[in-house]
């Protein structure tokens, strides 16, 4: 079956512009994560949404991100003004139960 | 975020061997979970870890939660090639929204 899709899977962007992420759960999910993945480095959680609920947007760095889930399906992460640091592997991931989390297979993000 | 110390941060090692990681927390949570990363790839749920003293199996790896519920290891036992990956140990908040990841070990096998 379908798993969870992200794309681009990579983007090449110059600094300061604005860039959209984009994830496709796997259908039927209602949790859906994003994180980023800086080189050589564990997960960092960003933001978390869970049906219709608010998302829980504590962990993302700075107000240039932002995220949407529209229709309780797709989610697009936004990136304005992107930085340097911005660069890094950004990972979707949907679930069912809160503990088993499919992750897609991320979008490789570099900011020139 | 939390932080999890996970070590080591890499192992190179003969295949057959053994290999052992584990995961060390400052606090206490009650969800510890192994993952495993291949290249290119999203990371993949290994084993689940719900309560403390637990020890649980799946094939060649086994895991255990510490009693102190700030810790947990992860082995894997007669290591073979497509072993080779990195492996995330992480954690449910207690708030249960959050997860945290540690940094990962980087495992090879040397056939």
């Amino acid at each position: 079956g379908a798993g969870v899709s992200q794309s681009p899977s990579n983007k090449v962007t110059e600094k300061g512009k604005d860039v959209e992420l984009r994830c496709d759960p796997i259908s039927g999910h209602t949790a859906l994560y994003w994180y980023r993945q800086s080189l050589g480095q564990g997960l960092e959680f960003l933001i978390y949404f869970q049906g219709n609920s608010a998302p829980d947007k504590s962990g993302l760095p700075s107000d240039r991100f932002s995220a949407e889930r529209t229709g309780g399906s797709v989610s697009t992460l936004t990136i304005q003004r992107t930085q340097q640091e911005d660069s890094a592997v950004y990972l979707c991931a949907s679930s069912l139960s809160v503990y088993e989390q499919y992750f897609g297979p991320g979008t490789r993000l570099t900011v020139t | 975020g939390q932080q999890l110390n996970q070590s080591p941060q890499s192992m190179f090692i003969q295949e057959g061997e053994d290999v052992s990681m584990n995961c060390t927390s400052s606090s206490i949570f009650n969800t510890w979970l192994w993952y495993k990363q291949d290249p290119g790839e999203g990371p993949v749920l290994l084993i689940a870890l719900y309560k403390a003293g637990e020890l649980t199996s799946n094939g060649r790896l086994t895991a255990q939660f510490g009693i102190t519920r700030k810790d947990s290891f992860l082995n894997i036992s007669a290591s073979i090639p497509s072993d080779v990956g990195i492996y995330f140990c992480a954690i449910l908040s207690n708030t249960g929204n959050q997860f945290y990841f540690g940094t990962g070990t980087s495992l090879t096998v040397i056939p």
